[in-house]
């Protein structure tokens, strides 16, 4: 079976500081993986996703995150913190081998804080 | 474009009383749709998904069910609320498949049982 877990179920960090937020995934295949954003009073967002190819996948609003398949992970990254990239961050995972590619096992989330 | 409507925003319910959340996606026809919660401290968990009317299935056994009455219109149920109902219900919905697949979610239900 499938499972992510997210490291850190809050992370602060300070406006122009390096954004790292950690997505560790099991699975017995190379599944789909991705990492959604929730605004306040939002729904998510997909800000990128890893299906084949190049590991390091950019998203939008400067986020990128590399899979490394020798340590299961998938962390998401941005060199520099805005305010307004205070959310919530979920990591995802899919069975690529499912017909239903909606099917997405999250992990329990990261809120993101920005200082000034 | 397509746009997704789930209503209400947040709600409480007694517990016992009875549920109905509603989603509605416009802009696109015959669309997969699925149901998840989360629960407090925890991610994100599938409840449901639909590819067609009336084509409901659970993922997890719990005190709440789905239908799908109409092509855009997916509704969660329960009879009975337990208190251990609450969290956050999102809708969502997709297109495409394998690579192309794409998932768009609604903006929430936040429901208190108390």
């Amino acid at each position: 079976a499938q499972s992510v877990t997210q490291l850190g179920s809050h992370v602060s960090v300070s406006e122009g500081a390096l954004v790292l937020l950690r997505c560790n995934y099991s699975s017995s295949v190379p599944p789909y993986l991705f990492w959604y954003v929730q605004y306040p009073n939002q729904g998510l967002q997909l800000l990128l996703k890893y299906t084949t190819g190049a590991t390091l996948v950019k998203g939008i609003n400067g986020f990128e995150a590399e899979f490394k398949k020798s340590e299961t992970s998938f962390h998401l990254t941005k060199p520099s913190a805005h305010m307004s990239d205070a959310a919530e961050y979920f990591c995802a995972v899919s069975d690529r081998a499912s017909n239903q590619g909606g099917k997405l096992i999250f992990g329990q989330g990261t809120e993101l804080s920005v200082k000034p | 474009s397509q746009t997704i409507h789930q209503w209400p925003a947040t709600l409480v319910q007694p517990v016992g009383s009875p549920l109905s959340l509603e989603c509605t996606v416009e802009g696109t026809s015959n669309p997969n749709l699925y149901w998840y919660r989360q629960a407090a401290g925890r991610g994100l968990q599938l409840l449901f998904y639909s590819v067609g009317i009336g084509q409901i299935s659970s993922e997890v056994p719990q005190n709440l069910s789905a239908s799908r009455p109409q092509d855009r219109q997916f509704i969660l149920s329960s009879k009975k609320l337990l208190l251990s109902d609450s969290g956050f219900y999102l809708c969502a919905w997709s297109v495409g498949q394998g690579l192309n697949e794409k998932l768009f979610f609604g903006s929430g239900t936040q429901l208190s049982v108390l």
